[in-house]
């Protein structure tokens, strides 16, 4: 692996099911981010966690967890998807939450819910 | 609240110049970023100001007046590939990156 992972690259889900997103990094990066990008938004944070154990919410957390139980994975999880969670998501690192750190993005997960 | 404004979409012909303006209000101020996306990709790293002024880099380069709340990046010698969205980031008082929707180049030959 070099960088930043993610899988599925795409997924079709129906409402109601459960669904979580990998997400993987071998940089020994200490942050980790998850965004979504909807068309004529900026890319929004969903979760954030500044150190292997931590976690935080970011600006639009309801409906999704994270958790973070190493350094290297930072998986997201829908518990109950719903339409308005369609869009695509990114995963993204750096290497401290403190003080302005260029972001290494993923290539995104791109998620429909019917 | 917390306001990134950037122009929706540019046009811009092959081998000419283009400026892409981006205006803040944020809750605190740590440092600006610039990002490319190409359609379909990842956001990958152009730039970041702190200070003041002009930051030179290559073909691209990225200005910062703090007191103005204002940004801007300038494309010179612009190639076929610079077609993408082109993200402003401000990062808040929390370290957190705040977003703008992207400003959309066309590029036309």
């Amino acid at each position: 692996i070099a960088g930043i992972t993610q899988a599925p690259t795409s997924q079709i889900l129906a409402a109601g099911r459960r669904m979580t997103l990998r997400c993987t990094q071998d940089m020994r990066h200490n942050a980790m981010y998850w965004y979504r990008q909807d068309l004529g938004l900026g890319l929004r944070l969903i979760h954030y966690s500044n150190t292997a154990g931590t976690t935080g919410k970011g600006e639009v957390p309801d409906g999704y967890s994270v958790s973070r139980a190493n350094t290297d994975d930072f998986p997201l999880t829908l518990a109950s998807a719903v339409p308005s969670q369609t869009s695509v998501y990114f995963c993204a690192s750096s290497d401290s939450g403190q003080g302005a750190n260029e972001q290494f993005f993923g290539p995104g997960t791109r998620l429909t819910v019917l | 609240g917390q306001n990134i404004d950037q122009p929706t979409e540019m046009t811009a012909t092959e081998g000419a110049i283009v400026q892409i303006n981006c205006t803040y209000q944020t809750s605190g101020f740590n440092g600006l970023f610039w990002y490319q996306q190409h359609a379909g990709e990842a956001p990958t790293f152009l730039s970041y100001n702190v200070l003041d002024g002009l930051e030179e880099k290559g073909r691209f380069s990225s200005f910062l007046s703090r007191s103005k709340g204002y940004s801007y990046l300038l494309l010179k010698e612009l190639q076929m590939k610079d077609s993408a969205s082109y993200l402003c980031a401000v990062v808040d008082s929390n370290y957190q990156l705040i977003w703008g929707a992207g400003t959309k180049l066309i590029i036309k030959p």
